[in-house]
């Protein structure tokens, strides 16, 4: 069975500062990677995915990801962070073997100072 | 813009009462889910369906029920409502075919039962 972990809970980073946010994932096979966006109250947002192919996803809102194999992770960056991108950040695992369905992470909260 | 909608957005109810959540999505997806959200926490899958008349349970036991007679249309229904099913409740779907597919997301119905 596939698992994610997202290490850090909480992040706080200042306006204009560059983000990552940490995601690591347990499967034996390719998987298939997501990060989704929540803002309060509402649904989730897809921000990318990673499939197959080149290993540096670009999502929208100017983020983008890297898939790196070896260290079974799929990092979330942006370069620049605006006050907007407050929010909850989930990261997913979906696999073939188990009908595409997705396991979630426990989510990281950023918050951003002005 | 995904067009998968959830109704109501808010429910406040008193213990004893039966309840039903809708959720539609006009995108044709064979695939549709609910999730568990508890403020601040992750997701936890609580039914999904591979189409109609398909009914499955999650990861999450749950004494909700689901029913899926239209492709489009996936209610959830919590026959008595007691105060532990307070939290927010998340439909998604998805294509069924072919790999590495993105769940999209309703902007969730938020449970309080008193």
């Amino acid at each position: 069975a596939q698992s994610v972990t997202q290490p850090d809970i909480h992040i706080t980073v200042s306006e204009g500062a560059s983000l990552e946010l940490r995601c690591n994932y347990s499967y034996g096979a390719t998987p298939y990677l997501f990060w989704y966006v929540q803002s309060p109250g509402q649904g989730l947002q897809l921000l990318l995915k990673y499939f197959s192919g080149d290993t540096l996803v670009q999502g929208i809102k100017g983020f983008e990801a890297e898939f790196k194999r070896s260290q079974s992770s799929f990092n979330l960056r942006k370069p620049s962070v605006h006050w907007s991108d407050a929010a909850e950040y989930f990261c997913a695992v979906g696999a073939q073997d188990a009908g595409n369905m997705l396991t979630f992470g426990g989510g990281t909260r950023l918050m951003v100072k002005p | 813009e995904a067009d998968i909608y959830q109704t109501p957005r808010y429910l406040v109810i008193g213990t004893g009462k039966k309840i039903t959540l809708e959720c539609s999505q006009t995108m044709g997806h064979d695939k549709m889910y609910w999730y568990q959200q508890d403020p601040g926490m992750e997701l936890h899958l609580i039914h999904y369906s591979y189409g109609v008349n398909s009914t499955e349970k999650g990861d999450l036991s749950s004494e909700s029920t689901v029913s899926r007679i239209r492709t489009e249309h996936f209610p959830l229904t919590l026959e008595s409502a007691r105060p532990s099913h307070t939290s927010q409740y998340l439909c998604a779907s998805s294509v069924h075919r072919g790999l590495g597919n993105e769940q999209f997301f309703g902007p969730g119905t938020r449970l309080t039962v008193l």
